[in-house]
């Protein structure tokens, strides 16, 4: 089974605070993405990339950077995290094919 | 251009009945339509999908109808059951990249 593990369920952050969300994908997937979903909004993509140290921006990019040194893992950072980062973040790998795996997602809540 | 409009947001149906959700796209670059499915305190998992050369495609009681020159598609649910209720979402994909319609969230009662 394609496995996609988000490192942390949910998370409270403070206003300012710089917040890593790590993703990690065991099927040597070469894509991989980070969206964020928010009611009535959908599945929103922030960042994508389709190899390592490689990455693109996806729809609303602003506040946000990635990292990807390891085929298998994706790192979204929020340099400096804002209360309207409060969101659900989902992780996605995909292979050559068209099928992506999403991961169960980070709760982040800014206060 | 690069949007999916997807509707309804809310549904509300009884067991055995064969709920509809509808999306419409602009991109004629589409080349893949996937169904979402996302049940509570759960990442997206795909349901089904079709490519548009194809005008129906039908996995167990799931089946996707898509209208090329109308430029839409639509999920349908045969006899639907209350594990179905979850959030649903519809997607296109274009330059290496899917496109998401803003979810419909069903529930269907016992």
């Amino acid at each position: 089974d394609v496995k996609v593990t988000q490192s942390s369920r949910y998370l409270v952050k403070r206003t300012g605070e710089k917040v890593f969300l790590e993703c990690v994908q065991d099927m040597d997937h070469e894509n991989m993405f980070w969206y964020r979903q928010d009611p009535g909004l959908g599945l929103r993509l922030i960042y994508f990339s389709y190899d390592v140290k490689m990455k693109e921006k996806g729809d609303i990019p602003e506040g946000y950077s990635v990292s990807r040194e390891k085929k298998e893992r994706f790192s979204l950072i929020l340099e400096s995290a804002s209360t309207n980062q409060t969101s659900m973040y989902l992780c996605a790998s995909r292979s050559t094919s068209y099928e992506q795996y999403f991961g169960p997602g980070t709760r982040l809540t800014v206060t | 251009q690069q949007q999916v409009k997807q509707s309804p947001q809310s549904l509300i149906v009884q067991k055995g009945g064969i709920p509809i959700i509808n999306c419409a796209y602009e991109n004629t670059a589409f080349d893949y339509f996937p169904w979402y499915q996302q049940f509570p305190g759960k990442g997206p998992a795909l349901l089904i999908a079709i490519r548009p050369d194809v005008s129906e495609k039908k996995e167990g009681r799931f089946t996707i109808s898509f209208n090329k020159s109308a430029k839409q598609f639509s999920l349908h649910i045969m006899d639907s059951q209350p594990g179905d209720s979850a959030t649903y979402f519809c997607a296109a994909r274009g330059f290496q990249k899917l496109v998401f319609g803003t979810g419909t969230r069903l529930l269907v009662s016992p």
